[in-house]
C-alpha cells in the first residue's frame, strides 16, 4: 500500500545544479499536484496536472519544469538551482471530486 | 485571487488545555478540509466539511464550517502531546470550476507542554 512515494528523501545541490525530484502513485489518481513548504509559510502550489499529458502553473513556478507521461508519474525539474529553492517538496495526489490529497514524505532539498 | 487566513501561527499549551485554530477565506468556499502535520512529516488529511454551518466531530476535535462558508474552526478539547503537530486547512473556491485546486492555509503549530 504505498500511496505517493518520493525520491530522494534529501538532497544537497550546488548553485547552477540541476535536478529532478520524483514522485509516483499507484492510487490511480488523475490529479497530481507539487507544492514547496518554507518554514512558516504553509504550503504553496508549484504545478498541478489534472491527467497524463496535461500540466498547469500554480502560484510559484518559476525555476521549475514538470511532465507528465503517465497517470502514476509526475516529476519536478529544477534546471538552474538556486538558494532561494532551498525547501522541502511535497508530492500529493487525489482522486475524482471533492476527495482529500495524498502526501509523499517530502524531499528535503539544500541550494548551497 | 482567492487567500485563506489562519490563527493563530503558533499555540502553546499545557497539556489537558483545550485548542483553537480559525481559518478565514476572501471568497465563499465551497468546501474545506483540515489537514495535520507532524513534526518532519507530511500532510495527512483529517475532515471535509461541504454544508454550511456544519459540525463534525473527531473523538476530542470537533470541526467547524461558518454559516457563510467562509470561516472555519478546529477545536481540540483537552489536549495531548499526540496533539502536537502544524494544523491546515485548505479551501475550495466556490466559484464552479473544478474541483482540484486547493488554497492552503499557512497553518497554526501546536506544542503541548506535559
Amino acid at each position: 500500500n504505498a500511496g505517493v512515494t518520493q525520491t530522494p528523501k534529501f538532497r544537497i545541490l550546488k548553485i547552477g545544479q540541476s535536478m529532478t525530484l520524483q514522485c509516483t502513485q499507484d492510487m490511480n489518481h488523475n490529479y497530481m499536484y507539487w507544492y514547496r513548504q518554507d518554514p512558516g509559510m504553509g504550503l504553496k502550489l508549484i504545478y498541478y496536472s489534472v491527467g497524463a499529458g496535461i500540466t498547469d502553473k500554480g502560484e510559484v513556478p518559476n525555476g521549475y519544469n514538470v511532465s507528465r507521461s503517465t497517470t502514476e508519474d509526475f516529476p519536478l525539474r529544477l534546471e538552474l538551482a538556486a538558494p532561494s529553492q532551498t525547501s522541502v517538496y511535497f508530492c500529493a495526489s487525489k482522486g475524482t471530486g471533492n476527495q482529500p490529497q495524498h502526501f509523499g514524505d517530502g524531499t528535503r532539498l539544500s541550494i548551497l | 485571487g482567492q487567500q485563506v487566513m489562519q490563527i493563530p501561527q503558533y499555540q502553546h499549551v499545557q497539556e489537558g488545555e483545550d485548542f483553537t485554530t480559525y481559518c478565514n477565506s476572501s471568497t465563499t468556499l465551497s468546501n474545506i478540509q483540515w489537514y495535520k502535520q507532524r513534526p518532519g512529516g507530511h500532510p495527512v488529511f483529517l475532515i471535509q466539511l461541504v454544508k454550511s454551518g456544519e459540525v463534525k466531530k473527531q473523538k476530542r476535535l470537533t470541526f467547524q464550517f461558518g454559516e457563510a462558508k467562509k470561516n472555519s474552526s478546529l477545536h481540540i478539547t483537552a489536549t495531548q502531546t499526540t496533539d502536537v503537530g502544524t494544523y491546515f486547512c485548505a479551501g475550495r473556491e466556490d466559484s464552479g470550476g473544478s474541483n482540484y485546486k486547493l488554497t492552503f492555509g499557512k497553518g497554526t503549530l501546536l506544542t503541548v507542554n506535559p
